[in-house]
């Protein structure tokens, strides 16, 4: 089993719609929860950091945690073809350690 | 957030060559940066951890004396892929760790393509 689980997709959905991403974990270790957005041939790019459970919103995004069913989300409101990418969930133990990331999600938005 | 750069971008060698990749804080000071290696359509794969003034922690299943790393200043790391061969082929991104305060999040370079013939 893998240390994080996320669903490759890919993911397909029209212009205006929410995408709705998730991860899930094996290890009640991990306390810090990132979300990347990744261009085909570019780093990634962050996008949400959050570190506790419940929800944290910014902008078109909102990241959700709940660390008792290890499981943690990522909405994308108003969604644009500019959001086309794959989307990386990626979890640490603790600030500054090392990450372990999901394998990804490719996200295409049609308009 | 900070800003990372890497050269080159891409680059094609024949096998048995080696090739330096750099990576480049532009703004802020890194005391840990990070090496990753992706295959297509793969997710990152973290290689070793660089930390200023001493030796990489390399991952379990990397050779250390394949993939030479050097964190020569606080804004400079190096990776050294030595005798390349076919299968060393990845897209191979840097991150690091800005020296502030709140080391909480790895701010990611652009990339670096090898592709070796």
């Amino acid at each position: 089993q893998k240390e994080v689980e996320q669903d490759p997709g890919p993911l397909s959905v029209p212009e205006g719609a929410i995408v709705s991403l998730n991860c899930t974990y094996s290890n009640s270790a991990f306390q810090y929860f990132m979300w990347y957005r990744q261009y085909s041939r570019k780093g990634p790019e962050l996008l949400m950091y959050t570190y506790s459970s419940g929800n944290k919103e910014d902008g078109r995004f909102t990241a959700q945690v709940d660390k008792s069913s290890k499981y943690i989300s990522l909405f994308i409101r108003d969604s644009q073809p500019s959001d086309s990418a794959t989307y990386l969930c990626a979890i640490s133990v603790a600030a500054g350690n090392k990450l372990t990331f999901g394998g990804g999600t490719r996200v295409l938005v049609k308009p | 957030g900070a800003v990372v750069s890497q050269h080159p971008s891409w680059v094609i060698c024949k096998s048995g060559t080696s090739v330096k990749i750099e990576c480049r804080s532009l703004d802020f000071q890194a005391t840990t940066m990070f090496w990753y290696r992706q295959f297509p359509k793969q997710s990152l794969m973290l290689m070793a951890t660089s930390n200023e003034g001493s030796k990489a922690t390399y991952e379990q299943g990397v050779e250390k004396d394949k993939f030479l790393i050097n964190h020569a200043s606080l804004t400079l790391s190096t990776l050294t892929v030595t005798s390349a061969h076919p299968e060393d082929s990845s897209f191979y991104i840097c991150s690091l760790l800005p020296r502030i305060d709140s080391q909480e999040t790895q701010y990611f370079g652009p990339g670096t393509r090898l592709l070796v013939l």
